[in-house]
């Protein structure tokens, strides 16, 4: 099975200061990695996706993701955050048949 | 966007009783859905994968007999949790794959077994 590696569970920063999480995953295998946030009471939603192609991808919302293989990461960025960044956010991998394996997840607070 | 919605958001039942929970893609088919469980501060967790018109593929550890899941449309998935008890209280998300194998997920449902 796939399993996800998210570190640093609760972040806190203020606005404007630079984000990075971090994604780890095991299978060695062709995956597609995905970055999903939830904002408060609301549902999973889609930051960004690798299938192939270009390993730095840019998302929705100023958010980044790099895919390095040799690593097995695909770490998030956002060179700036907003208040409005406050959420969680899900790193997520592909597996056997298409099915998603989820990290823990990585709370995100923003300090106005 | 392709949107995807779970009825009911919330619901409390008794112990020993079983609750129904609907996921439909609004506006798309969806050959495949996924249902997930969340526990507070923690993952999804993949529950089970439905495919329509056929049985659903069970994570190691889920029991079938308890969560039963029905796929009969393009647009609709169903998750039946049979005979419920206090500890299958949990927040339940389900997700529909597009054709492109992008997934979207519902908002959820709250089951609070009492």
């Amino acid at each position: 099975a796939q399993s996800v590696s998210q570190h640093n569970h609760h972040v806190i920063l203020s606005e404007a200061a630079s984000l990075e999480l971090g994604c780890n995953y095991s299978y060695g295998g062709t995956v597609n990695l995905f970055w999903y946030v939830q904002y408060p009471g609301q549902h999973l939603q889609l930051l960004l996706k690798y299938f192939s192609g270009d390993p730095l991808v840019k998302g929705i919302k100023g958010f980044e993701a790099e895919f390095i293989k040799s690593k097995f990461s695909f770490n998030l960025r956002k060179p700036s955050v907003q208040w409005s960044d406050t959420a969680e956010y899900f790193c997520a991998v592909t597996y056997g048949n298409n099915r998603l394996a989820f990290g823990k997840g990585n709370q995100v607070v923003v300090i106005p | 966007g392709a949107v995807v919605s779970q009825h009911p958001s919330w619901v409390i039942c008794k112990s020993g009783t079983s609750v129904k929970i609907e996921c439909r893609s609004l506006d798309f088919q969806a050959t495949t859905m996924f249902w997930y469980r969340q526990f507070p501060k923690q993952s999804l967790m993949l529950m089970a994968t439905s495919n329509e018109g056929s049985k659903a593929t069970y994570e190691q550890g889920v029991e079938k007999d308890k969560f039963l899941i029905n796929h009969a449309s393009l647009t609709l998935s169903t998750l039946t949790v049979t005979s419920a008890h206090p500890e299958d209280s949990s927040f339940y998300i389900c997700s529909a794959r597009d054709s492109i194998s992008e997934q979207y997920f519902g908002p959820g449902t709250r089951l609070t077994v009492t």
